[in-house]
Parts: structure tokens; C-alpha cells; sequence
């Protein structure tokens, strides 16, 4: 059984840029969930995605899209990057829209702005 | 609304010693609660859940945490730290609006010393 992986593990981009992060979900679980966890800061919630649809969203402005495909695996896009986009960004897959099993997280990509 | 204060940024103990890490949460009906450590440059593991059966929750690695709803608090206890304990960890809840989304405490650092 393989866990949640995520690429790339690290990436620089300028300000004004647009960046795309991927994910492949735990095998089996077909719910995507991203969160951003800025530096010294607790991970706060995104989008989360259920069969190839966005059925829940956090307090980030639309510049921040998503996909899921058939898969399941899942992309986050990033369009006009700001500096304080600059963070950790997990994603954390798991079965039907409950979180009662528990997520399971990748290791992350970091994001650096500058 | 619900939230998740954690009430230490910082924890020292000596190897051998007991650990406490301290959270209180707030909801206004019965909660879905999880304690995760995430080691550096890892991403985030599932150490226990409770989700209103026994109030005393066991998980991995001798950790267990008591659901106290008159005191809305979720304390996660280990009687004997070891020094790969030192992690941050962060108590959630999650939220059900349709969809789940865990909110995350700012987390707590646990560093074990020798």
C-alpha cells in the first residue's frame, strides 16, 4: 500500500508567476484535501475534492484552483503568486468525505516565493 | 465555529519524564478530535482520534488523550518521553459542513533532552 505522494518536495518561483503541485492519493481513498501551513503556523485548509469535483473550500481567494482526475491523484495550481504564498503545501487523501478514518498526509511541497 | 487553541508553543522535558500537551477546543456540538506530530521535513502522521466513543483515547507510540467535554478540553499525555518524540504537534478538529475539513491548532514544539 502506498502513501500519499507529492512533487515536486521543494520549488522557487517569482513573484507574479503560476505554479502547479501535484499529488497521488493513498490507493483507495478518493477524497483530496490541500492545506497551506505557512511558517511557525498550523496547516489551514484550502479546497477538498470528491469524485472529480470541489465540494468544500477555505478562505483563499480564487488564484488558487484545483483538479482531481479519474485516478484520483490531484493537481493545486497557483496563478499570480504573491509572497506570502511562500509556505509548506500538503496534501492529505482519504476515504469518502469523512475525516473519521483520519487523513493521510503527503511530506509536503515548499513553495518559496521570492 | 469551530476552533483549537493549543496553550503551549513550547515544551521541554527530559527523556523519561512525562509529557503533556495542552488543547482546548471550541464547538458548538459534539466534536471529531485528532492529535498528528509532524517530524521535520515529514509530513504529518495520525497519532489518535476521538470521535465520541470511550473519552479516553489510546494511539501510537504509548500516546493517549482524554476528551473532557466539561472542561472542552483534549490533552494528549505519554508517561515516558523519548528523544524521538521531539516533534511539533498539533491537535484538530474537524468540522462537517457537507464536507470535512480538519482546523489545526498553531501546534506545539516537544523537545526531549538527554
Amino acid at each position: 500500500e502506498t502513501g500519499v505522494t507529492q512533487s515536486p518536495t521543494h520549488l522557487i518561483k517569482t513573484r507574479g508567476q503560476q505554479v502547479t503541485l501535484r499529488c497521488s492519493s493513498q490507493s483507495g481513498h478518493n477524497t483530496v484535501s490541500w492545506y497551506q501551513q505557512a511558517l511557525g503556523q498550523g496547516p489551514q485548509f484550502i479546497f477538498q475534492y470528491y469524485r472529480e469535483e470541489e465540494n468544500g473550500r477555505g478562505n483563499f481567494p480564487p488564484r488558487f484552483s484545483g483538479l482531481q482526475f479519474p485516478n484520483y491523484s490531484s493537481e493545486l495550481n497557483v496563478n499570480a503568486l504573491e509572497l506570502d504564498d511562500s509556505a509548506l503545501y500538503l496534501c492529505a487523501s482519504s476515504i469518502g468525505q469523512g475525516a473519521l478514518g483520519g487523513y493521510t498526509f503527503g511530506s509536503g511541497t515548499r513553495l518559496t516565493v521570492v | 465555529a469551530q476552533s483549537v487553541t493549543q496553550l503551549d508553543s513550547h515544551v521541554s522535558v527530559s527523556e523519561g519524564t512525562p509529557v503533556l500537551l495542552r488543547c482546548n477546543y471550541s464547538s458548538s456540538y459534539s466534536p471529531s478530535l485528532f492529535w498528528y506530530v509532524q517530524h521535520p521535513n515529514k509530513g504529518l502522521q495520525l497519532l489518535l482520534k476521538y470521535t465520541s466513543a470511550a473519552t479516553l483515547v489510546k494511539g501510537i507510540n504509548g500516546f493517549e488523550a482524554e476528551f473532557k467535554k466539561s472542561e472542552t478540553s483534549f490533552h494528549l499525555t505519554k508517561p515516558s518521553a523519548h528523544m524521538s518524540d521531539a516533534a511539533e504537534y498539533f491537535c484538530v478538529v474537524s468540522e462537517a459542513q457537507g464536507y470535512n475539513k480538519l482546523i489545526f491548532g498553531a501546534g506545539t514544539r516537544l523537545a526531549v533532552h538527554p
